[in-house]
């Protein structure tokens, strides 16, 4: 079946360097792209999202970039600070298929002072 | 005040009891969710409410049952419990079309000794 997978479920970084968190999806279909944030004992918050049909979106201090072509996304977090330090998981959605959106298995960001 | 709400946050139970969670939101969303996540982080829709209707049913046992007595409140009723059935139970709520943008509870923890 179809599925969204990351390549990391663990990434280490020094605080104020730069994070890049990668995701492979392989449901060509889907409409939209998120990424969202998960704090230890919380639930999963939204970041940013990028459509399928645009290939950047930037936040603040976040930009995700979509590949098509490899069908890759990745999550930049510039000057990573302590609290990024979360579970950062993909997903996609396929609106016109109920809205169900499909998580990928994610990946633990640490934050090292 | 809590967007997204549900209780208990942690439930300790014996094999075989019967067992409710409860969510409200009070954003005026159209659209609410079950997701349950595994101990390996895993994210998984369970079933989906728009206004009331069942819209996503997703390959779950007969044993559990949702409720959703109007559009801000889903709650999940758990029969028979198994020792499968631990795990993370997140409810989340979203704007009607805007099914990429999910908030998330603080999630129930269940336990099932």
């Amino acid at each position: 079946g179809e599925n969204v997978g990351l390549h990391l479920p663990t990434l280490s970084v020094q605080e104020g360097d730069n994070s890049i968190i990668n995701c492979a999806y392989s449901n060509s279909a889907s409409d939209y792209f998120i990424w969202y944030k998960q704090e230890s004992g919380k639930g999963p918050q939204f970041i940013i999202d990028i459509r399928s049909n645009m290939d950047k979106r930037q936040g603040q201090r976040v930009t995700v970039l979509l590949n098509k072509t490899v069908k890759h996304l990745s999550l930049q977090i510039a000057a990573t600070q302590p609290g990024d330090s979360a579970v950062y998981f993909c997903a996609e959605i396929l609106t016109g298929g109920g809205n169900k959106l499909t998580f990928g298995t994610g990946t633990q960001l640490k934050v090292e002072l | 005040d809590t967007a997204v709400s549900q209780t208990p946050k942690y439930l300790v139970t014996q094999m075989g009891n019967d067992k409710s969670i409860k969510c409200e939101q009070n954003l005026g969303h159209d659209t609410m969710y079950w997701y349950k996540q595994d101990s390996k982080k895993f994210l998984k829709i369970m079933f989906s409410y728009n206004n009331k209707e069942l819209i996503i049913n997703e390959t779950v046992p007969n044993r559990f049952s949702p409720k959703s007595p109007d559009k801000a409140h889903l709650n999940l009723h758990i029969n028979s419990l198994e020792l499968g059935d631990s795990a993370v139970y997140f409810c989340a709520s979203s704007q009607l079309g805007q099914g990429e943008k999910l908030f998330f509870g603080s999630g129930t923890q269940l336990s099932v000794l």
